[in-house]
């Protein structure tokens, strides 16, 4: 089965560094991706990690850990428009299975 | 190249009318998604396509029906709709089947129940 945990909101002010947090508990794991979804609009890839370890994507970073069931999405000189929601999204057991996702507002 | 379309892009139904939401892809994806989003619960998985012929059942499949007669189109249908459909619905598709590969989304339909 899945079960997948995140925050629900996320407050941080422009220009500071925001990491959003991420466990999972998943049969037949296959790796963690990041959506960002803005306010009326479609969710968009982000990052993905199959292995441990640190992916960077200019502001963006992603970090996994297999044996701890762990990521996190790190978001550097934060902008207002990073204002959004973040959903982690597990590939275990050949479905895909979403967080209910981290409403991050980035203010002045 | 439009990626995923969705039509409508909104609609009010009476319940107990049925409905078909339409998505279509242009990018040859092998596998396809519906998936319903309400506030607080992130987006749960309806149905799958993991190829054209076949179809799987997500998370929360009570009330909808999906077909897959060929490789672009993906319609999801509500048989008879009641108040708690009401939700926004996005279709989604993946070039590789199974859960390991990066999903497009369309840009949604909005559904209201009365």
């Amino acid at each position: 089965g899945q079960n997948i945990d995140q925050p629900t909101e996320m407050t941080a002010t422009e220009g500071a560094i925001v990491q959003i947090n991420c466990t999972y508990q998943t049969s037949g794991f296959n790796g963690l991706f990041w959506y960002q979804q803005h306010a009326g609009e479609a969710p968009t890839f982000l990052s993905y990690n199959v292995l441990d370890g640190l992916e960077e994507k200019g502001r963006f970073s992603s970090f996994l850990s297999r044996s701890k069931g762990y990521s996190y999405l790190l978001l550097k000189e934060l902008q207002m428009k990073d204002s959004a929601s973040y959903f982690c999204a597990s590939g275990g057991s050949y479905i895909p299975t979403f967080g209910r996702g981290t409403s991050l507002i980035v203010h002045p | 190249i439009a990626g995923i379309t969705q039509a409508p892009t909104s609609q009010i139904l009476a319940a107990g009318r049925r409905m078909t939401l339409r998505c279509t892809q242009d990018m040859r994806h092998n596998a396809m998604y519906w998936y319903r989003q309400d506030l607080g619960l992130g987006l749960r998985l309806i149905h799958y396509s993991n190829t054209a012929g076949t179809t799987g059942k997500g998370e929360v499949p009570d009330g909808y029906s999906v077909s897959r007669a060929n490789t672009d189109d993906f319609p999801l249908t509500l048989a008879s709709a009641v108040p708690s459909q009401t939700s926004v619905y996005f279709c989604a598709s993946s070039e590789l089947a199974g859960a390991t590969d990066t999903q497009y989304f369309g840009p949604g339909t909005r559904l209201t129940v009365l």
